[in-house]
């Protein structure tokens, strides 16, 4: 089925380990997108990529690094992970959304660090 | 720059009952907008879109939304709920032509349906 693939679905990390979270779209998107999701917060951006070979800070970058692997895959790495990291992470993708086609979200990543 | 402000965090009602939920943004210029489902343990999908043309859009699922230009809302609105209606549901806001600016989401509100 055409969509947005995230894995791992589940993660525990110790304080200071390091991961990357996965994403891929087969819908030809130019753009993708990764959000965290807390409680009583909504969603908050925390890097995009507009296009190919481009990446942007969102509104919370901080302790985490992203790579735009090639047009499909679009991964988020956690360095050295913290307790105030614990979320779920979603990965999302659009064609372009100032054309009013929205995003296309994958199912998320529970991320739980000790 | 562009805000949503959801105005109700939580909203429980009683099955087969009207709600309405809530969504005001801010923005100088013209605007898309968008409501977000997410169903428990899900991700977000897009329940429904306006982009120009009638001000009220509809769902399949019975939800219906209204673009107010002059209150800057539009507000989310089905006329009888169901058990399966619980989620969480996100407005969000688009300008046209600001090429891959992203979307701005409102922090949500639980909808809540009791039998």
């Amino acid at each position: 089925n055409a969509g947005v693939t995230q894995t791992p679905k589940f993660q525990v990390l110790k304080t200071g380990q390091s991961m990357t979270l996965q994403c891929a779209q087969d819908m030809n998107h130019n753009s993708m997108y990764w959000y965290r999701q807390d409680p009583g917060m909504g969603l908050r951006l925390i890097y995009y990529s507009a296009s190919e070979g481009t990446t942007d800070k969102g509104e919370v970058p901080n302790g985490y690094n992203v790579s735009r692997l090639n047009k499909r895959e679009f991964s988020l790495r956690l360095e050295s992970a913290a307790p105030s990291q614990t979320s779920v992470y979603f990965c999302a993708s659009s064609e372009r959304q100032d054309r009013g086609y929205g995003y296309t979200f994958g199912s998320g990543t529970r991320l739980t660090v000790v | 720059a562009q805000s949503v402000t959801q105005l109700d965090s939580q909203v429980p009602v009683f099955e087969e009952a009207p709600v309405e939920l809530r969504c005001n943004y801010s923005s100088s210029v013209s605007v898309y907008l968008f409501w977000y489902v997410q169903y428990p343990n899900q991700g977000l999908q897009l329940l429904l879109k306006y982009l120009s043309g009638s001000t009220l859009v509809e769902s399949i699922n019975g939800f219906e939304a209204e673009f107010n230009k002059s209150q800057t809302s539009f507000h989310l609105r089905k006329p009888s709920v169901h058990i399966s209606d619980t989620a969480e549901y996100f407005c969000a806001v688009s300008v046209p032509g600001s090429g891959n600016t992203p979307l701005v989401f409102g922090k949500g509100t639980r909808l809540s349906v009791i039998a």
